[in-house]
């Protein structure tokens, strides 16, 4: 069973076109998280979930909005398309706060969006 | 705020031969720090953690970090290349958050390639 699932795999789309990435685990994790890839393999953090809230923001343009319907899913939306958007969107998971600042991630396999 | 210095962009070793690859992290508090590696158009996969435990870190696949506190490094070594461990490593420091989870910052990553 795969612990942190993400789909698609791929997605091509026009500049302007709205899309979303869905993430979903089964590792019964409280905290979810959604990281960007660069072209240059540079990763960062976007946003962080715990129990459906939002945690983190960082500085992500407002096209970007993060949903969570339940603790095992967080989902993104990006409107408005841009060519700097392309990247590899990564999906996380982790507990909470069991022990504080040292919780493992598990990433999930990575969405490649490129915006034509 | 926290940060983490890879050294070298690119490491190229022979199978067999002993591997390091070097991370500095700067932290004005005891760091929580992470080696993660990602296999071509993979996700990311911990290979090791410290958490202010042993200072050295035994991980998956032959690999272990050792935290040197003098020297602020957190270098990650294997005695012996296989063919397999050609990838990108990523160092990464963790921050835990208020709200439960934690926020990891990661290197730049180094890509590692491993010649017959």
């Amino acid at each position: 069973d795969t612990a942190v699932s993400q789909t698609p795999k791929y997605l091509v789309t026009q500049m302007g076109n709205d899309k979303s990435i869905k993430c979903e685990q089964n590792l019964g994790h409280d905290t979810m998280y959604w990281y960007k890839q660069d072209s240059k393999k540079f990763l960062k953090i976007m946003f962080s979930y715990n129990n459906k809230e939002l945690i983190i923001n960082e500085t992500v343009p407002n096209r970007f909005s993060p949903k969570s319907p339940d603790k095992a899913h967080l989902n993104l939306h990006i409107n408005s398309l841009e060519l700097g958007d392309s990247a590899v969107y990564f999906c996380a998971s982790s507990h909470a706060l069991i022990d504080r600042g040292k919780e493992t991630q598990y990433f999930g396999p990575g969405t490649r969006l490129l915006v034509l | 705020a926290q940060s983490v210095t890879q050294l070298d962009s690119h490491v190229s070793v022979s199978e067999g031969t002993p591997v390091l690859l070097r991370c500095n992290y700067s932290s004005s508090y005891s760091p929580s720090l992470f080696w993660y590696v990602q296999h071509p158009n993979k996700g990311l996969q911990l290979l090791l953690k410290y958490t202010s435990a042993a200072t050295l870190v035994k991980g998956i696949n032959g690999f272990e970090a050792e935290f040197k506190k003098s020297e602020t490094s957190f270098h990650l070594t294997k005695p012996s290349a296989h063919m397999s461990d050609a990838a990108e490593y990523f160092c990464v420091v963790s921050e835990g958050l208020t709200g439960g989870g934690n926020k990891l910052t990661f290197g730049t990553g180094t890509q590692l390639k491993v010649e017959l």
